[in-house]
């Protein structure tokens, strides 16, 4: 079965602009959760939505924000871009089982570099 | 103050050797998991460990969770070159899906 797909794969901006992200989880999985990566902080968990529904949210300003389709895609949305968001952008699905979650499947990232 | 501290931060070896990387904590988890990412992937789950004092075996990597469940080990035998990459540990939040990672071990294996 495909994978978690995330587009695009690549993306430069300039500080100041905005950008939009885009996650389609593995067919069936309804919850996705989105992920910063950067050589200094390591992972750091952004928020996670299910049905629609912002679930959890990590400790990241509010130009962070995100949105998730009836069809479990999801995007993630940053605004006023800093150079300090240069960073790779991780997309994990996962299934949702009796209020469970089972293992998290990531996509292959977003690495956005801004100038 | 980093919930999950990993040992070594970086490691070079050369292929045939073995090697254990380590994940601590001062606190106490339900479960860990130990994922692998290659360079430009994702991370991939590699073993969620529950019990304390659980091994579990992959192959030629042996995962272990302290019988106090704080930290956990990672055990690499005869490494491989394809053994390269970034090992990270994990942890869920209580009651929420956040997973928060370790700053992981970077692995470079020789051939």
């Amino acid at each position: 079965k495909a994978g978690v797909t995330q587009t695009p794969r690549y993306l430069i901006k300039t500080r100041g602009q905005q950008v939009t992200l885009s996650c389609s989880p593995i067919s069936g999985h309804r919850s996705v959760s989105w992920y910063q990566q950067t050589p200094g902080q390591g992972l750091q968990f952004l928020f996670e939505y299910f049905s629609e529904t912002q679930r959890n949210k990590g400790n990241f300003p509010g130009r962070f924000s995100g949105r998730q389709f009836s069809n479990s895609r999801s995007e993630m949305n940053v605004s006023t871009l800093e150079l300090g968001d240069s960073a790779l952008y991780l997309c994990a699905s996962s299934l949702v089982l009796g209020g469970s979650r089972t293992e998290a499947f990531f996509g292959q990232g977003t690495r956005l570099t801004v100038v | 103050t980093q919930l999950l501290e990993q040992s070594p931060q970086f490691l070079s070896i050369q292929e045939g050797e073995n090697l254990t990387v380590y994940c601590n904590s001062s606190s106490v988890f339900s479960s860990l998991q130990w994922y692998r990412q290659e360079p430009g992937e994702g991370p991939v789950l590699l073993v969620t460990v529950v019990t304390g004092g659980e091994v579990k075996k992959l192959k030629r990597l042996t995962f272990q969770f302290g019988d106090a469940r704080k930290d956990s080990s990672l055990h690499i035998t005869a490494a491989q070159p394809g053994d390269t990459g970034l090992y990270l540990c994990a942890v869920s939040g209580a009651g929420s899906y956040q997973l928060t990672f370790g700053k992981g071990t970077k692995l470079s294996v020789i051939p």
